[in-house]
This record gives structure tokens, C-alpha cells and sequence, in this order.
């Protein structure tokens, strides 16, 4: 069965300074993966998929087949940056996605 | 375009009551997805329908049923509700489906099972 670990319920940085949410999967084919990212009293919204290869609010994730593993980094964090980030996973064949339990990212002035 | 609405916003019932939670899709999306949520948790995918037709299932019982609609708006149904039902429920709303696709989240039903 696939599962998304995401091992850092918290994670602090300073304005300014790098970040990086770790995502780990397990799955053993080809799946799709998500960043999705819930800013306080707002509704969770897609952040970027891997399949797009694309830098959202200065964010990047790159797909590691080897390590399975497709961590979310930002050179330059900033406040609004402060949420709560999950990352999920869709196998096609299966019908089936499979979400983290989320990292709450607080950036400090 | 309107976005994705849920409906009731709360709801509290009892064990072995049945519960049906509404959800009415972004406008041009033909694709539905509901979740669970507990607390502290990240959602749990339950199913998904795409152009009316179940399209894709997690982990979950048989009493977790849904429909689409031929306006692609969705109901879930749960039967003989239990204790660990409690949770926000959420749909997402996107096109084609057989991905997540860039989906829209609803804001949530909480139901609370007593």
C-alpha cells in the first residue's frame, strides 16, 4: 500500500532564511505527487505537482525516484510563507491518493 | 464561476444514525473527491467520482457511499455511524478525472457523532 510520510510536524525558520519540507513516499510504480499547502482560515489549495515542473511562490519540488522522496525548498523564506503544507501522492492504476499528515511551517521575523 | 460549496457546515448526530453530506463542484469541473480529516491529521482519501461513476476508492468500509450528479455536484452518505466518523469531511472538485488534478477544496462539513 503507498504511504506518505512527512517527518517534521513543525518546522521554524527565520525570514530570509532556506527552507525545506521533507516528503517521503512509498510506492513501488510510477505515482503522481502534490504539494498542497492550507494558509490560516483559508481553504486547502494545490501548491504544485511534480508532473509540472514549476516554481510556485518561489517554491520547488523535485521528484527523487531513487530515494522516493519529493521534498518541497525555498531559498528565501518569507512570512506569508507560515502554513500548513501536506504532501499526497496519486497512483493512477489504483484509483487512490494518499496525503501526509502535513508540516506546520511558522517563519519568524 | 463560483467556487466549491459544502453543505451543512456542522452537523452533530448519534451512533447508528446515517448522515449525508452535500457538495456542489467548481463551475466546468466534472470531477469529485471526498476526504475525511481528523484531527491533527492529514485528509483521508475516501473516493472519487468522475462523470457520475465511482472512479477511484480508499480504505473505507462499504457505509461510506457517494453519488454524482449529472450537474457533477456529489453527496456522501454514511451509514451506521460510529464514534470515529467525527471528523471534517471535504470534497475537491477538478477536471478529468483519474488524477488529483489541480483540485479546489471545499471549506469542510465538521460532523461530530455522539
Amino acid at each position: 500500500a503507498q504511504r506518505v510520510t512527512q517527518p517534521e510536524k513543525l518546522l521554524s525558520v527565520f525570514k530570509g532564511a532556506p527552507v525545506e519540507l521533507k516528503c517521503n513516499y512509498s510506492y513501488s510504480g510510477s505515482p503522481e505527487l502534490f504539494w498542497y499547502v492550507q494558509y490560516s482560515r483559508q481553504r486547502l489549495q494545490l501548491l504544485l505537482r511534480h508532473i509540472s515542473r514549476e516554481s510556485i511562490k518561489g517554491f520547488t519540488a523535485d521528484l527523487n525516484k531513487g530515494e522516493t522522496s519529493f521534498h518541497l525548498k525555498k531559498p528565501f523564506a518569507q512570512e506569508e510563507d507560515s502554513a500548513m503544507y501536506y504532501c499526497a501522492l496519486w497512483v493512477t492504476n489504483a484509483g487512490k491518493s494518499t496525503f501526509g499528515d502535513g508540516t506546520t511551517l511558522t517563519v519568524k521575523p | 464561476e463560483t467556487g466549491v460549496t459544502q453543505s451543512p457546515t456542522h452537523l452533530i448526530k448519534t451512533r447508528g444514525q446515517q448522515v449525508t453530506l452535500r457538495c456542489s463542484s467548481q463551475s466546468g469541473h466534472n470531477t469529485v473527491s471526498w476526504y475525511q480529516q481528523a484531527l491533527g491529521q492529514g485528509p483521508q482519501f475516501i473516493f472519487q467520482y468522475y462523470r457520475e461513476e465511482e472512479n477511484g476508492r480508499g480504505n473505507f468500509p462499504p457505509r461510506f457511499s457517494g453519488l454524482q450528479f449529472p450537474n457533477y455536484s456529489s453527496e456522501l452518505n454514511v451509514n451506521a455511524l460510529e464514534l470515529d466518523d467525527s471528523a471534517l469531511y471535504l470534497c475537491a472538485s477538478s477536471w478529468g478525472g483519474g488524477s488529483l488534478g489541480e483540485q479546489y477544496f471545499g471549506p469542510g462539513t465538521r460532523l461530530t457523532v455522539t
